[in-house]
């Protein structure tokens, strides 16, 4: 199994511009999450699915779209990227039954927004 | 809603020392998870605690979730330059809401 994979590793972005950072994971998992993490910093959540169908808001939301048509794909779109974007993004997916289960994170996405 | 204070921010100990992280919440957490980041990588999960006053190890590492299931600490035995990184721990309040919140992590830095 790949686990959980991204695309792509490293992004440069001007200002306005738009992008949509992928994650796949092959492990069956109906719960998929992105995170960002700046410098130095801790995970926040963007947004998060459940299920194919069914996304949520995090804790910083603003900025960004998600969506999950499939339980493999959990595709984060950014749109009018702004500098206040540029951080490290991971993807994240996990089983979850009556509990959280662990989550297994994708090797991330570096954007530079200038 | 939720936060979970995690302390120290940072610590620098001389390989051999010992090392703690201790993760306070305000509320009753379901389960928590521990992950570790190594610099440049991605989190990694260590081990979930679940029940009131369990203590796990690993290796060098012991977890221990507190009795009333609102702290969490994770002791390393003797560093190695292999424990450098971030940890993170990772509540769960076990209620309707579907996510987990992380801590912000200690970071921990080993001198030779």
């Amino acid at each position: 199994n790949a686990g959980v994979t991204q695309t792509p590793k490293f992004r440069i972005l001007k200002i306005g511009q738009s992008m949509t950072l992928q994650c796949t994971q092959d492990m069956n998992h109906n719960y998929m999450y992105w995170y960002r993490q700046d410098p130095g910093m801790g995970l926040k959540l963007i947004y998060y699915s459940v299920g194919a169908g069914i996304t949520d808001k995090g804790e910083v939301p603003n900025g960004y779209n998600v969506s999950r048509s499939t339980t493999e794909d959990f595709p984060l779109r950014l749109e009018l990227a702004a500098p206040s974007q540029t951080s490290v993004y991971f993807c994240a997916s996990s089983y979850s039954g009556t509990r959280h289960y662990e989550q297994f994170f994708g090797p991330g996405t570096r954007l530079t927004v200038l | 809603g939720q936060q979970v204070m995690q302390i120290p921010q940072y610590q620098h100990v001389q390989e051999g020392e010992d090392f703690t992280t201790y993760c306070n919440s305000s509320t009753t957490l379901s389960n928590i998870q521990w992950y570790k980041q190594r610099p440049g990588g991605h989190p990694v999960f260590l081990i979930q605690l679940v029940k009131s006053g369990e203590v796990k190890k690993q290796k060098r590492l012991t977890f221990q979730f507190g009795e009333a299931k609102k702290n969490s600490s994770l002791h390393i035995t003797a560093t190695q330059t292999t424990d450098v990184g971030t940890y993170f721990c990772a509540a769960d309040e076990g209620n309707r809401d579907d996510k987990i919140i992380f801590g912000k992590g200690t970071r921990l830095h080993i001198l030779p």
